[in-house]
């Protein structure tokens, strides 16, 4: 299996631009979440879906940022408009939730804004 | 409330024994973990521990957990350069991970 696949890797864009990030998660698996990194906030988790669904979108910070699930093998982040605070890496995580299992989230490489 | 905390750097010597530690405050959490974030990568689960266990042991590395202080720690024995990474600590809460700030471990000669 290729692992979880983000792109772009990196992305560069203006202030007020639309950024989109992609993720396709491993196959097979029924959880994906999406996370920030930053040097002053270290690792937040933004929102998660359990078969598609969203199930707790509280650490997503504004409106101007929002996902989606359309189906099991890709996941959308969007930031409209973009800010230079957005600028961070961002990671898309997959794991398969068997109830009382360990729950091993695997991650992507990741995707490194940066909005000017 | 969901709350993990680490130390945010430790630096030690080639062939020494690095400890790195992590509390946390949800009792009920079911499992803990170690992940590993090396640089330009994503992080990578090192090993993990169920609840009911208060002692892990998986090649170099050394578990222990304290449930009734909520404090979890890693121990890398003759750590390497290799092993510098950012390490997190994190609990099962319900569906998520609840992530510690990291841990930025440097080995040097």
């Amino acid at each position: 299996d290729a692992g979880v696949i983000q792109s772009p890797r990196h992305e560069v864009t203006e202030m007020g631009q639309e950024v989109t990030l992609r993720c396709k998660p491993i196959s097979g698996h029924n959880s994906l979440f999406w996370y920030r990194q930053t040097m002053m906030r270290g690792l937040e988790l933004l929102i998660y879906f359990n078969n598609n669904v969203p199930i707790d979108d509280s650490g997503m910070p504004e409106d101007r940022f929002s996902a989606k699930m359309p189906n099991a093998s890709f996941s959308t982040l969007k930031i409209q408009p973009s800010e230079p605070r957005d600028s961070a890496v961002y990671f898309c995580a997959s794991s398969l939730d068997g109830g009382v299992s360990y729950n091993e989230q695997f991650f992507g490489p990741g995707t490194r804004l940066t909005v000017l | 409330g969901e709350d993990v905390e680490q130390s945010l750097f430790l630096s030690v010597r080639e062939g020494d024994s690095s400890v790195i530690n992590c509390t946390y405050t949800d009792s009920s959490s079911t499992y803990l973990y170690w992940y590993k974030q090396e640089p330009g990568a994503g992080l990578q689960l090192l090993t993990y521990i169920f609840s009911n266990m208060d002692m892990k042991q998986d090649q170099r590395l050394t578990v222990l957990l304290n449930k009734k202080d909520k404090h979890l720690s890693l121990r890398i024995a003759d750590t390497q350069t290799g092993d510098s990474a950012i390490y997190f600590c994190a609990e099962k809460a319900t569906d998520k991970l609840i992530f510690g700030t990291g841990t930025r471990l440097q080995v040097f000669p």
